[in-house]
């Protein structure tokens, strides 16, 4: 399973865009990216997945060059209640495939 | 349509004990998979039912142990409790005909072993 790199923590205000990178240098051929939000005391839940090039849905967009090593998480215009962890997995979509979550990014919003 | 319901949301035992988390899946999802997540960390897999078999297993010992029922719901059982097995426990439900990673999890139940 590829593992995945991203920064501990990252800072914004709100009105601005937040964009988190991952690395992931040993994504295999089959193998997607995606992304999980996790507010304290709850569940992580599903962002967005992508393949190659870019995504996009009503919540984030999502950036991956060609070479597929990295990819980028992108939130428009964060407020407050955007401040959470995220985390970027990399690994063969279906149901019966584990997730394997790293220490995920850890995203301040202030005022 | 009702997400991931677990229970209880908050559990306190003592070490030594037995405890039985529940999980009742997404509608229309069959798979069911368990994760800890201590405190600052992300969640780690300990394993995942379908078809009421135990499919997949991480590196969890023995005294961790679950069942699926044949609606789907699931039973995460913890044996000899231990200080150290204090976390977040979540639940995660899916389809395994789905060619998406989406997993929905549950707000999880937060056990404190003393």
């Amino acid at each position: 399973l590829a593992k995945t790199t991203q920064p501990i923590s990252m800072d914004s205000y709100e009105g601005q865009e937040v964009n988190i990178t991952c690395s992931h240098n040993n994504i295999a051929t089959n193998d997607y990216i995606t992304w999980y939000q996790q507010f304290p005391s709850q569940g992580p839940r599903f962002i967005i997945q992508g393949y190659k090039t870019k995504v996009t849905n009503e919540v984030a967009s999502l950036f991956i060059p060609a070479d597929r090593k990295s990819s980028t998480l992108s939130l428009p215009r964060v407020s407050l209640s955007d401040t959470a962890v995220y985390y970027c997995l990399v690994g063969v979509p279906g149901g019966y495939n584990k997730l394997i979550f790293g220490a995920g990014t850890r995203l301040a919003v202030h005022p | 349509d009702a997400g991931v319901t677990q229970s209880p949301t908050h559990l306190i035992k003592t070490r030594g004990q037995q405890v039985t988390l529940r999980c009742s899946p997404k509608s229309g999802h069959d798979t069911v998979s368990w994760y800890q997540q201590a405190l600052g960390q992300g969640p780690q897999f300990i394993f995942q039912y379908y078809e009421e078999e135990e499919r997949q297993r991480g590196n969890f010992p023995d005294r961790f142990s679950g069942h699926q029922f044949p609606n789907y719901s699931s039973e995460l059982n913890v044996n000899a409790l231990l200080l150290g097995d204090s976390a977040l426990y979540l639940c995660a439900s899916s389809r395994v005909r789905t060619t998406s990673y989406g997993y929905t999890f549950g707000s999880g139940t937060r056990l404190t072993v003393v």
